[in-house]
């Protein structure tokens, strides 16, 4: 069972443009998270989708962020107009169910450079 | 959410014991205490969890305290590899329980 695969590895955009972030889950797993980590700081909560809806994005900017979890397909996080500030690690999370003594299993990230 | 300390930073030798500990002192009943780390350059893995009793797996083992109020992992032999920053979560049993609220944890060195 492959793990949380997350592509690309790295990205570099220019400000302004557009930034796309594929997260594919765990086979059997509904639900997926991304959270992020800005330099030097701890990962941050962004949102929390389940197939085909979001639950809760509380954690994500409400300008320029989305996030979305097709029927078929990987999760995207879609950055637009990228600045600077959104130079980070972006990492997706998923799991087979929710609760508090569950565990959440967690791709390698996205490192994004914003030049 | 409850809150969690941790000291910024611990060394240790390798092939020794790691004693990392957490203090959680406005734990309610129903919160698991949860144990991740970070690599460098990697994404967070889970390691262990718990909710009142003493927990061991392939990984580590986790010490609840009776009163809930701090817990410590433990490392039987660090080696290298598990240099990481390792971070104590507490995760509600209800509610938005399926955010990691992760704080800044502790940076483990293991030295050779």
């Amino acid at each position: 069972n492959a793990g949380v695969m997350q592509n690309p590895r790295h990205l570099v955009r220019r400000r302004g443009q557009e930034a796309r972030l594929r997260c594919s889950p765990m086979k059997g797993h509904s639900h997926v998270y991304w959270y992020r980590q800005l330099p030097e700081e701890g990962l941050k909560f962004m949102v929390y989708l389940q197939k085909e809806n979001i639950i809760d994005e509380s954690g994500m900017p409400k300008e320029r962020f989305s996030a979305e979890f097709p029927k078929e397909g990987p999760s995207i996080l879609r950055i637009q107009q990228v600045v600077r500030g959104d130079s980070a690690a972006y990492f997706c999370a998923s799991s087979p169910i929710t609760g508090g003594d569950t565990e959440a299993f967690f791709g390698q990230g996205t490192r994004l450079t914003v030049v | 959410d409850a809150k969690t300390t941790q000291p910024n930073s611990m060394e240790s030798n390798e092939e020794e014991p790691v004693h990392l500990p957490c203090n959680h002192s406005t734990i309610s009943g129903t919160d698991y205490i949860h144990w991740y780390r970070q690599l460098p350059s990697q994404g967070p893995e889970y390691v262990i969890h718990g909710l009142t009793s003493n927990v061991n797996n392939r990984m580590a083992s986790l010490a609840i305290a009776e009163d809930r109020k701090s817990s410590t992992l433990i490392l039987h032999r660090a080696t290298l590899r598990d240099a990481a920053v390792y971070y104590c979560i507490l995760r509600p049993y209800g509610g938005s329980n399926y955010k990691l609220t992760f704080g800044k944890g502790t940076l483990l060195t293991v030295n050779p």
